[in-house]
């Protein structure tokens, strides 16, 4: 069936290095990819998001990218800090809606 | 920014008690709301969507009779857990959102039956 497919599911960085997120998903009706973080015992939130008419997003240390064709998106940042650790979810919405199943990303120092 | 507020942020209760949970938009007209269900150190798991003035979409292995939701106007919905066991024990959270917009979550209720 349709869905969402996130990977990894634990990443592990050091401190200055980059960390990127892929979710490739099988609805081509597809057009909307948000990204949301999830702090320890916080809320997710949104980080960044794009729509399907754009193929890259940038703001400051985090992008976004979507190939179409490919079916994928992904979650770049870089020059990771020990507060990026969280939880990253991606979704990506069109006729319906796909959650992700989460990424643990963990910065050590 | 939008703003999402669920109630009440923590409950315990006996067994056999009845628990509602309340999620509302406080500055914009939300088409979906979510729930979700999360246990420690684990991804959300979606329950159910839920659209205003319909019957909510519940996920596969989600009991629609135990995890009652009603999404009576665009700014509200609420998710009762009828007769609670202690296996029903977790963090609940809901979310909003409009048309090709971003979800925003509220912050969550964390539910302790004994």
């Amino acid at each position: 069936g349709e869905n969402v497919e996130q990977h990894p599911s634990t990443l592990s960085v050091q401190e200055g290095d980059s960390a990127v997120i892929k979710c490739t998903y099988s609805d081509s009706a597809s057009n909307y990819f948000p990204w949301y973080k999830q702090e320890l015992g916080k809320r997710p939130q949104l980080i960044i998001d794009i729509r399907s008419n754009v193929g890259e997003k940038k703001d400051q240390r985090i992008a976004v990218t979507l190939n179409k064709t490919a079916k994928h998106f992904s979650l770049h940042i870089t020059e990771t800090q020990p507060e990026d650790s969280a939880v990253y979810f991606c979704e990506n919405t069109g006729n319906q809606f796909y959650f992700g199943t989460g990424t643990s990303l963990t910065v050590i120092p | 920014g939008a703003v999402v507020s669920q109630h009440p942020s923590r409950v315990i209760c006996k067994s056999g008690t009845s628990v509602k949970i309340e999620c509302r938009s406080l500055d914009f007209q939300a088409t979906t709301m979510f729930w979700y269900r999360q246990f420690p150190k684990q991804s959300l798991m979606l329950m159910a969507t839920s659209n205003e003035g319909s019957k909510a979409t519940y996920e596969q292995g989600v009991e629609k009779d135990k995890f009652l939701i009603n999404h009576a106007s665009l700014t509200l919905s609420t998710l009762t857990v009828t007769s609670a066991h202690p296996e029903d024990s977790s963090f609940y959270i809901c979310s909003a959102r409009g048309l090709l917009q971003p979800q925003h979550f509220g912050d969550g209720t964390r539910l302790s039956i004994l």
